[in-house]
């Protein structure tokens, strides 16, 4: 079993949409939980980060963590055609990352 | 402006033809790490490095290896690369293991 498993989509959304992206862990060692963006051609940077289970906000995107159910979430309201990238979920021991493979989003114009 | 650069951006090499990857980060971080990435398989960790001359294994090492002789670079060096490690390599650098790490631009190796 994967340590992080995601959907890769692709997932195609009009402007102005809610998107949510998922990822589900098995290691309840986990304890931070970054969401990584990745544009094409480009090297990843990370977007947000929460620390334990609840939500944060920022902006637009809210991250969401559920360790019950060891499910991640990231959601982006009003998307843009600037949003269009690969988000990587990256939950963390304390000592290494563990990065999902990645889900494919274009927000269409 | 805060960076880590790669070098090359691109290359295509053969079978057994040893190589060097450059990696350089500005930023004064001490830990750097090497990564691989591939389709449906994602960003797997090569190699890391605490500071410099600590260096130690990540997920996938074999068929590579690292120097940190200095804190600003992190060379990954395949001394005889396979068509298997033709993959996207990326080099990040974070202040520490426990930040926000800092990716360059990738490199894209093909290995024939």
């Amino acid at each position: 079993q994967k340590e992080v498993e995601q959907d890769p989509g692709p997932l195609s959304v009009p402007e102005g949409a809610i998107v949510s992206l998922n990822c589900t862990y098995s290691n309840s060692a986990f304890q931070y939980f970054m969401w990584y963006r990745q544009y094409s051609r480009k090297g990843p940077e990370l977007l947000m980060y929460t620390y334990s289970s609840g939500n944060k906000e920022d902006g637009r995107f809210t991250a969401q963590v559920d360790k019950s159910s060891k499910y991640i979430s990231l959601f982006i309201r009003d998307s843009q055609p600037s949003d269009s990238a690969t988000y990587l979920c990256a939950p963390y021991t304390g000592n290494q990352f563990y990065f999902g493979t990645g889900t494919s989003l274009t927000v269409i114009p | 402006e805060a960076q880590v650069t790669q070098n090359p951006r691109y290359l295509i090499t053969v079978t057994g033809k040893k190589l060097t990857v450059t990696c350089s980060q500005n930023m004064n971080h001490e830990y750097m790490s090497w990564y691989r990435q591939d389709p449906g398989l994602g960003l797997r960790q090569i190699y890391y490095s605490m500071n410099v001359e600590v260096t130690d294994k990540g997920d996938v090492p074999e068929g590579y290896k690292v120097s940190r002789k200095e804190k600003r670079n992190f060379p990954l060096i395949l001394e005889s690369p396979s068509p298997n490690q033709t993959s996207l390599y990326f080099c990040a650098s974070s202040f520490d293991k426990n930040t926000e790490a800092f990716f360059g631009q990738g490199t894209r190796l093909t290995v024939v």
